[in-house]
């Protein structure tokens, strides 16, 4: 079946305008996670959803980023006024449930803010 | 809090082999292993629940000493294909369900 997508692949915008980053899950799993990744370094959790409950947003950087999951399903990251330090790799992932089982990973969407 | 993963790279010819550690400062509930080539998403090799329990994956294995809130993945007698970034994520005893990882062992595999 398909596995997790994400879009844009990569992205390449101004300091100051905002981004959207779009991830679409495997069917039928329930948990969504994105992760951050900076060039050679490791997975930074950012923001997980699981079913209808509320997500933990303790990852995220700044308020200027959120993220919301419409139907239980596709998944937006908006980062507004970014800056050059949001340069990173995003990735997402989902899983059949919540954090014990394990998580599939999307492509990741590059983002360079110059 | 970010689990410790040691060595930070490792160096071995095929057929060798290697062991990844991974500790945390906090008690544990599961630890999860990836591996990640350049330029690729992580791929999942394996999850281990409190418990004790040493799993495997072909010739990767690992174990889990809850106790300790360590956990080490054994690599034996490595391929080529087993070079790439392997991560410990760990989950923590409690309300918390997100996954922390570690920042990475680099393994590079010659022939």
């Amino acid at each position: 079946g398909a596995g997790v997508s994400q879009s844009p692949s990569n992205k390449v915008t101004e300091k100051g305008k905002d981004v959207e980053l779009r991830c679409d899950p495997i069917s039928g799993h329930t948990a969504l996670y994105w992760y951050r990744q900076s060039l050679g370094q490791g997975l930074e959790f950012l923001i997980y959803f699981q079913g209808n409950s509320a997500p933990d947003k303790s990852g995220l950087p700044s308020d200027r980023f959120s993220a919301e999951r419409t139907g239980g399903s596709v998944s937006t990251l908006t980062i507004q006024r970014t800056q050059q330090e949001d340069s990173a790799v995003y990735l997402c992932a989902s899983s059949l449930d919540w954090t014990a089982y394990e998580q599939y990973f999307g492509p990741g969407t590059r983002l360079t803010v110059t | 809090q970010q689990p410790v993963q040691s060595p930070q790279a490792v160096i071995l010819r095929e057929g060798e082999d290697a062991v990844i550690n991974c500790s945390s400062s906090k008690a544990l509930y599961s630890v999860h292993w990836y591996r990640q080539k350049h330029g690729e998403a992580p791929v999942f090799l394996m999850i281990l629940l409190k418990g004790g329990e040493q799993k495997g994956h072909e010739k990767i294995s690992a174990s889990f000493n809850e106790k300790k809130q360590q956990s080490s993945l054994y690599l034996t007698a490595s391929q080529l294909s087993y070079s790439g970034t392997y991560f410990c994520g760990t989950v923590s005893s409690g309300s918390a369900r997100q996954l922390t990882f570690g920042s990475g062992t680099q393994l590079t595999v010659l022939p």
